[in-house]
């Protein structure tokens, strides 16, 4: 799986949107881009996923560069419940055996939303 | 709520010890797996099962083990515990093995050993 790479830390007034963004410069062509958070020690809390386009869910928004060796997270309107830590991770699509499919974890950006 | 439930909740026992976690994963779902997370190596998996038979192992140590029962849901062992072993324990499930599939977490097991 591809690494990633995550500035440590973020700043975001509440009610502003908030940008996170994710380096994955060596990232194959089968390879999906996820987004996960965790609040406070918490289990993580799927956000997003998205291989090639961008993405909008009801959470957030996910741009992928057309090169795909970058993608930012979106959060349009940040609230106090969203500071958390998030990770963008890299995984493999397809189901073959040697594809488990587990999640690797980095070490996140720690977005805090201030009021 | 992911609809993936862990039990229990809190788990304070001592060195030596054997404990056991429950994880029952969301309903349709056939593949579980353990992560562990403590304070110095962050969120590290461990071992991933599906339809019962295990499918990969991590991070996982000889003194753990962890199985998937004909109903689902599994179990992670943890056997003479030492004071490292301190950390939470997530659950997660997916309807599939493969990376295209999405992993849904539960709430997690902190388990304090003294």
């Amino acid at each position: 799986d591809a690494k990633t790479t995550q500035p440590t830390s973020m700043d975001c007034a509440e009610g502003r949107a908030a940008n996170l963004p994710c380096n994955h410069s060596t990232i194959s062509g089968n390879e999906y881009v996820y987004w996960y958070r965790q609040i406070h020690s918490q289990g993580p809390q799927y956000i997003i996923h998205g291989l090639k386009n961008n993405e909008t869910n009801e959470m957030a928004s996910l741009i992928i560069t057309e090169d795909r060796k970058s993608s930012t997270l979106i959060l349009p309107h940040a609230t106090l419940r969203d500071t958390a830590v998030y990770y963008c991770i890299v995984r493999v699509a397809g189901w073959g055996s040697s594809n488990t499919g587990k999640l690797i974890f980095g070490q996140g950006t720690t977005l805090q939303v201030k009021p | 709520d992911s609809g993936v439930t862990q039990t229990p909740k809190h788990l304070i026992t001592a060195t030596g010890q054997r404990v056991t976690l429950r994880c029952s994963p969301r309903s349709g779902d056939l593949s579980v797996y353990w992560y562990q997370q403590s304070l110095d190596q962050g969120l590290q998996f461990l071992i991933q099962y599906y339809n019962g038979e295990e499918r990969a192992k991590g991070n996982i140590l000889e003194r753990f083990s962890a199985q998937q029962f004909p109903d689902l849901h599994s179990e992670l062992n943890l056997s003479s515990l030492e004071l490292g072993d301190s950390a939470l324990y997530f659950c997660a499930s997916s309807v599939a093995p493969g990376a295209g599939e999405t992993q849904y977490f539960g709430p997690g097991t902190r388990l304090l050993v003294l």
